[in-house]
């Protein structure tokens, strides 16, 4: 049973930059994963973030970037800001019509 | 614009089956393949099924295949969930989602609100 990981928790400074990651409990994400990124605040749907490894959504803004960093995909966001704060998601596509989903990152901005 | 709907939610006792609806609209929905993702109380987010834009290919998470049933009606724009055999462990908030990329996708790009099942006896 592959697990997709993530960091539990991460904290950053109101406009630092933060790398968040998405791994595999064995082997490494590549884009043939095709790896993407969701951001949800308490109560709320997700909202998809990065597509295709480093694909922009519509209207999110370039202070997120997404890349393969070594042998996991990773989230980047630069000038942290306040309603960064939420819980972010990455999710792999494992072939044969199955995803997995990491169990997510809570973000802390302070 | 788009827009996901997700309807019959509810309380149901272990054992009994609810069927969800997801009512799409802002876009041809039978061009597209269809996810159903699901996050229980205080929980992470859990890919539960995926189908091909025309219900063609279906594909389960291991956590419900046998007991839930995913399918699609082009000509009313709807998805649906039929989920028998319910668990406490069904108990979530369950997410349509339209797929983005050729027939089953590779990404999840619009999401509904949700609908909430409660398994309890």
């Amino acid at each position: 049973q592959t697990v997709v990981t993530q960091e539990a928790s991460f904290s950053v400074s109101p406009g630092g930059t933060v790398t968040l990651t998405c791994g595999l409990s064995s082997g490494s994400v590549s884009t043939s994963y095709y790896p993407s990124w969701y951001q949800q605040t308490p109560g709320q749907a997700p909202r998809t973030l990065i597509y295709n490894t480093n694909t922009r959504s519509s209207g999110v803004p370039d202070r997120f970037s997404g890349s393969i960093l070594g042998i996991k995909a990773a989230l980047t966001i630069t000038g942290a800001q306040a309603d960064d704060e939420c819980d972010y998601y990455c999710v792999l596509y494992m072939g044969s019509g199955i995803w997995v989903f990491g169990g997510g990152t809570k973000l802390t901005v302070l | 614009q788009v827009q996901l709907v997700e309807s019959g939610g509810g309380v149901v006792q272990p054992g009994r089956s609810l069927r969800l609806s997801c009512a799409a609209s802002g876009f041809t929905f039978s061009s597209y393949g269809m996810h159903w993702v699901r996050q229980a109380p205080g929980k992470g987010l859990e890919w539960v099924a995926v189908i091909s834009f025309d219900g063609s290919s279906k594909y389960y998470a291991d956590s419900v295949k046998g007991r839930f049933t995913i399918s699609r009606d082009n000509s009313k724009n709807t998805l649906y969930l039929q989920m028998n055999s319910l668990r406490s462990g069904d108990t979530a908030v369950y997410y349509c989602a339209r797929a983005l990329g050729p027939k089953l996708g590779r990404y999840f790009d619009y999401w509904g609100q949700g609908s909430l099942v409660t398994v309890s006896s």
